[in-house]
């Protein structure tokens, strides 16, 4: 099984600030890597999809890149509104495998 | 407007059976591959289940596998977890999602709850 080791686990940033999560892939994957937001109570909602291209609707302050087996998402600006639980997906191949999840919060 | 919404969960005992249904619309439900995944409470994400357009190949994690069935009926667009030999650990949300960019639209979720 393909496993994604996602990092850091949790963090907390300032409005505006910077902020990269990143997923590592056991294996090569291609591009079949996908980023979720999940806010409380809600269901998760995708963000990047083919590891670099922005989801229908999502603001352009979110972008993902790849690095070999290295994949990252970034949120150029933190707003107030991006608080949450992030995943990274891999559909390369069955059983297909999330990250553990990053928490992130408002400083 | 996709959408997609689950029902069928509830409270149910160890072994015993329960089966979730997904209802989907705003899209060519036949179009697509379907999955399920469940999220434990206060956990991560675990994908359960996909299957074809057709509906004639499915995969399953081993956690599931022998024990979880997933099947649709194009003519209705809906998608289904039948769950047998349910365990504690089974507790969780369960999603339906639709396989379009990776997992593209995800229901609200349906809570299933096993216990004694």
């Amino acid at each position: 099984d393909i496993q994604m080791t996602q990092s850091p686990a949790s963090l907390s940033a300032s409005l505006e600030e910077i902020v990269t999560i990143t997923c590592q892939a056991s294996q090569d994957i291609g591009n079949w890597l996908a980023w979720y937001q999940q806010k409380p109570g809600k269901s998760p909602q995708l963000l990047i999809y083919g590891a670099t291209s922005l989801a229908d609707g999502v603001p352009s302050r979110f972008s993902g890149s790849r690095s070999g087996t290295q994949y990252s998402l970034k949120i150029s600006r933190l707003q107030v509104e991006d608080p949450g639980i992030y995943y990274c997906l891999q559909g390369y191949s069955a059983p297909y495998t999330f990250g553990a999840g990053t928490k992130l919060e408002l400083k | 407007e996709v959408q997609l919404v689950e029902s069928g969960g509830g409270l149910v005992q160890p072994g015993r059976s329960l089966k979730l249904s997904c209802a989907a619309s705003g899209f060519t439900f036949s179009n697509y591959y379907m999955a399920w995944v469940r999220q434990a409470p206060k956990k991560g994400l675990e994908w359960v289940a996909t299957i074809s357009t057709s509906g004639s190949r499915t995969y399953y994690p081993d956690s599931v596998k022998g024990r979880f069935t997933i099947s649709r009926d194009n003519a209705k667009s809906s998608l289904y977890l039948q769950m047998n030999s349910l365990k504690s650990e089974d507790t969780a949300t369960y999603y339906c999602a639709r396989h379009g960019r990776l997992l593209d639209f995800w229901g609200p979720g349906t809570m299933v709850t096993v216990s004694s």
